[in-house]
């Protein structure tokens, strides 16, 4: 079935370091693919998304690009900061039956220090 | 105004109890879901309904009850609880039945003891 693949956390960075979080995924057809951003004590939010092959999403200075070659969606930013401090989910649209459902991965811990 | 809400935030009791979480939305959305996320952060569906009709169905065991009174309500019940059912449960909506931008709640924290 549909899967998603991201690399293990806790990543821990000094303020201002570039950032990459690493995430491939398994999919029959063309998924949507996204990064949603969990913050200490809150539910998961949408960071960005992108839906088709070669397609960038960007929000709050982080970006990822859909690379349909290797299959994945890897998140980068290029200076972080301590409000980044988050748990990191990348998930993709798989079909559920009568609809599709957000396949997500298994989350990576983003710590950002001052 | 929260958009997902979900009650209670916190929850322990004992095993073979049974409990409910409460979900609304006052988004408009027509689909909601419950996910579940296991302490090591793995985020799973469970259940997702389309104004108040079930979608989709995980494998999720009979004592896992969702009940949407109305499309801003989707309400999780679960009996004789057990130690494994131990997970932060989110309640999420969207406007579209495809599901892809989900708004979440704040969690609701299980603890069986």
């Amino acid at each position: 079935g549909d899967s998603v693949t991201q690399m293990e956390g806790p990543v821990t960075l000094s303020e201002e370091a570039c950032l990459t979080i690493n995430c491939t995924y398994t999919a029959t057809g063309y998924p949507s693919l996204f990064w949603y951003v969990q913050y200490p004590g809150e539910g998961l939010q949408l960071l960005l998304k992108a839906t088709k092959a070669d397609d960038k999403g960007s929000n709050k200075g982080f970006e990822a690009t859909y690379r349909k070659e290797t299959t994945s969606f890897h998140l980068e930013k290029g200076s972080v900061q301590v409000s980044d401090s988050a748990v990191y989910f990348c998930a993709l649209s798989g079909y559920g039956g009568a609809t599709n459902k957000l396949i997500f991965g298994t989350g990576t811990l983003l710590a950002v220090q001052p | 105004d929260t958009a997902v809400s979900q009650t209670p935030k916190y929850l322990v009791t004992q095993m073979g109890n049974d409990k409910s979480i409460k979900c609304e939305q006052n988004l408009g959305h027509d689909t909601m879901y419950w996910y579940k996320q296991d302490s090591k952060k793995f985020l799973k569906i469970m259940f997702s309904y389309n104004n108040k009709e079930l979608i989709i169905n995980e494998t999720v065991p009979n004592r896992f009850s969702p009940k949407s009174p109305d499309k801003a309500h989707l309400n999780l019940h679960i009996n004789s609880l057990e130690l494994g059912d131990s997970a932060v449960y989110f309640c999420a909506s969207s406007q579209e039945i495809t599901g892809e931008k989900l708004f979440f709640g704040s969690g609701t924290q299980l603890s069986v003891l």
